[in-house]
């Protein structure tokens, strides 16, 4: 089975400018969350869809946003980029009835915004 | 305030010898993961605890997941140098309604292993 794939691996932007980061969960996968990693916060969750729903949110302002399509791929957003966003965006997807919530994360996209 | 603590925060041996990473929380866990993170790639999953108490080995990790579900530990047994990472515990925690598939993290512990 192909593991999670995410795209653009890098990104160099602007501040002001917006971003659209894409995630392919693994096959029959049908939860896709996202996860901000910085050196100084760690790991932090931004939200998590389920059957094309947000289904649990964290405490990111309106910036962040994201979708799911009916084929479980997801996207999130960021706009009006400031410098703090730089980080590696991390997509993990998992089974409705994960074994105990587990989830398989990609590589992540590392955007720098300057 | 981390929900979850881990510690140390930097582990520097030599080659054989052996180390212990720790997972504390004052909140309950209905499970916990461990993962493993190389610069510049996402976290891979080594194992999950679900059960107070449990112990699981994977070859020379040992994981251990505390009888009240709020602390955890990673002991490794004559580390080598592929063990070197970042070393990241990940819990559910029960008492949020809702949670779905959300992941409480640690700050992580990043080991290196001198050859």
């Amino acid at each position: 089975k192909a593991g999670v794939t995410q795209t653009p691996r890098y990104l160099i932007k602007t501040r002001g400018q917006q971003v659209t980061l894409s995630c392919s969960p693994i096959s029959g996968h049908r939860s896709v969350s996202w996860y901000q990693q910085t050196p100084g916060q760690g790991l932090q969750f931004l939200f998590e869809y389920f059957s094309e729903t947000q289904r649990n949110k964290g405490n990111f302002p309106g910036r962040f946003s994201g979708r799911q399509f009916s084929n479980s791929r997801s996207e999130m957003n960021v706009s009006t980029l400031e410098l703090g966003d730089s980080a590696l965006y991390l997509c993990a997807s998992s089974l409705e009835q994960a074994s105990y919530n587990e989830q398989f994360f990609g590589p992540g996209t590392r955007l720098t915004v300057l | 305030t981390q929900l979850l603590e881990q510690s140390p925060q930097f582990l520097s041996i030599q080659e054989g010898e052996n180390l212990t990473v720790y997972c504390n929380s004052s909140s309950v866990f209905s499970s916990l993961q461990w993962y493993r993170q190389e610069p510049g790639e996402g976290p891979v999953l080594l194992v999950t605890v679900v059960t107070g108490g449990e112990v699981k080995k994977l070859k020379r990790l040992t994981f251990q997941f505390g009888d009240a579900r709020k602390d955890s530990s990673l002991h490794i047994t004559a580390a080598q140098p592929g063990d070197t990472g970042l070393y990241l515990c990940a819990g559910h925690v029960t008492s949020i309604k809702a949670a779905g598939n959300k992941l409480t993290f640690g700050g992580g512990t990043r080991v290196l292993v001198k050859p």
